[in-house]
């Protein structure tokens, strides 16, 4: 599979643990984005990548919430001191910058709950 | 500040009418937009795009989309729905070629037999 994978699809958590996602875009993609989605609501935009360089954060992104894309490729997204409230989808999705249009692939998200 | 707001919640039809989901957006400048459809455990995909060429988009599974810049509007529109088409419809917003999308509440819409 070429999609966009992300790891684990699913993570149980306890209120104050530490959880880290995985995502791993389409090879040639140099741009990567985090989303969150809760039920109900459409994505709302975290953060985004071009290579390794994190171009954008959302005031959505408390400074719990921390994202790398250390060598331009795979990249993680690490909540600290988990909240009931971060409780969501989170969905990764990477595209192409040259010649892009705005069209993003979606992974199929990691969902955190926090208990 | 751009946004975008899709009108209804819910839309429910009975396999073989007419969809109709509506989408308007609020912008400054000249957007790109398009539709993304999420079914159950799936990830989202694109549907269609609009991005300043032909007003009248198609995409795929027969869907298609209407640029109306007097009416801020990118209603999507089928001329019969199928079973297959029961999942959840994104109306997206992009204001800068290759940057964020701004995603509606979403549209989910439900097919009767």
């Amino acid at each position: 599979d070429t999609g966009v994978s992300q790891d684990p699809r699913h993570k149980i958590t306890k209120r104050g643990q530490n959880v880290t996602f995985r995502c791993d875009p389409i090879s040639e993609h140099n741009r990567l984005y985090w989303y969150r989605q809760t039920l109900g609501q459409g994505p709302e935009f975290l953060t985004y990548f071009q290579n390794e360089a994190q171009l954008e954060k959302s005031r959505l992104l408390s400074d719990r919430f921390s994202a790398e894309r250390p060598k331009g490729s795979f990249s993680t997204l690490e909540i600290q001191r988990t909240e009931q409230g971060d409780s969501a989808m989170y969905l990764c999705a990477s595209s192409l910058t040259s010649g892009n249009t705005g069209e993003l692939f979606f992974g199929e998200g990691s969902r955190l709950t926090v208990l | 500040a751009q946004s975008v707001t899709q009108l209804d919640s819910h839309v429910s039809v009975s396999e073989g009418t007419p969809v109709l989901l509506r989408c308007n957006y609020s912008s400054s400048y000249s957007p790109s937009l398009f539709w993304y459809v999420q079914h159950p455990n799936k990830g989202l995909q694109l549907l269609l795009k609009y991005t300043s060429a032909a007003t009248l988009v198609k995409g795929i599974n027969g869907f298609e989309a209407e640029f109306k810049k007097s009416e801020t509007s990118f209603h999507l529109t089928k001329p019969s729905a199928h079973m297959s088409d029961a999942a959840e419809y994104f109306c997206v917003v992009s204001f800068n070629q290759g940057g964020k999308l701004i995603f509606g509440q979403g549209t989910e819409l439900s097919v009767k037999p």
